[in-house]
């Protein structure tokens, strides 16, 4: 499968711990985008990277969010001590252009 | 910011064309329109996208107004395949892009 994959693709963890989610874009795609989406929304932007670049971030991403992408092939999104209200699914997608994102499943992260 | 508003649900009958409206009053001149749709559990897919002109692929028509304000996805004969959330998106700066609530679309047997 050469699709956009995602690792994990279910988390459970306590708040105030720390996650570690994992994209790994389709090859040759440059674009790529970390996205979130709760329950009845649609996925809202939190970044974005050109190659290995961070080109852009929601002003709404908290300082507990980082991302990475090293070498400007897979990336990493990391939440540190993590709230109840990060609940939500993690979405990643590459794109050669932009109009067109390749999504990849998610991550559901759950926070107790 | 640039927002889209869509209706929350609709429904069309199997084989029937499945016309899904978008208001997006507040697009920039020179800014796409795109639409995607995500079936359930599946992270959101390409459909089509526009500028002023009417435009057709293998899934979709996307017919959008003259004066840009609003656009209308027609899906011609709609099967039990295209349930899904339909996402009119649009650019709100750079590379982000403003998904909405979207319009969840089932079509009945």
């Amino acid at each position: 499968d050469t699709g956009v994959s995602q690792d994990p693709r279910h988390k459970i963890t306590k708040r105030g711990q720390n996650v570690t989610f994992r994209c790994d874009p389709i090859s040759e795609h440059n674009r790529l985008y970390w996205y979130r989406q709760t329950l009845g929304q649609g996925p809202e932007f939190l970044t974005y990277f050109q190659n290995e670049a961070q080109l852009e971030k929601s002003r709404l991403l908290s300082d507990r969010f980082s991302a990475e992408r090293p070498k400007g092939s897979f990336s990493t999104l990391e939440i540190q001590r993590t709230e109840q209200g990060d609940s939500a699914m993690y979405l990643c997608a590459s794109s050669p252009y932009t109009y067109e994102q390749y999504f990849g499943p998610g991550t559901r992260l759950t926070v107790t | 910011d640039a927002k889209t508003t869509q209706p929350t649900s609709m429904d069309c009958a199997e084989g029937r064309a499945a016309n899904l409206p978008c208001n997006h009053s507040t697009i920039s001149g020179n800014e796409y329109v795109y639409w995607y749709r995500q079936i359930h559990s599946q992270g959101p897919q390409y459909i089509i996208h526009g500028l002023k002109n009417n435009e057709t692929n293998e899934m979709a028509s996307l017919i959008i107004t003259e004066d840009r304000k609003s656009s209308t996805l027609i899906l011609p004969h709609a099967t039990l395949r295209d349930t899904a959330v339909y996402y009119c998106i649009v650019r709100v700066t750079g590379n982000q892009f403003y998904f909405g609530t979207g319009t969840s679309l089932t079509v009945i047997p």
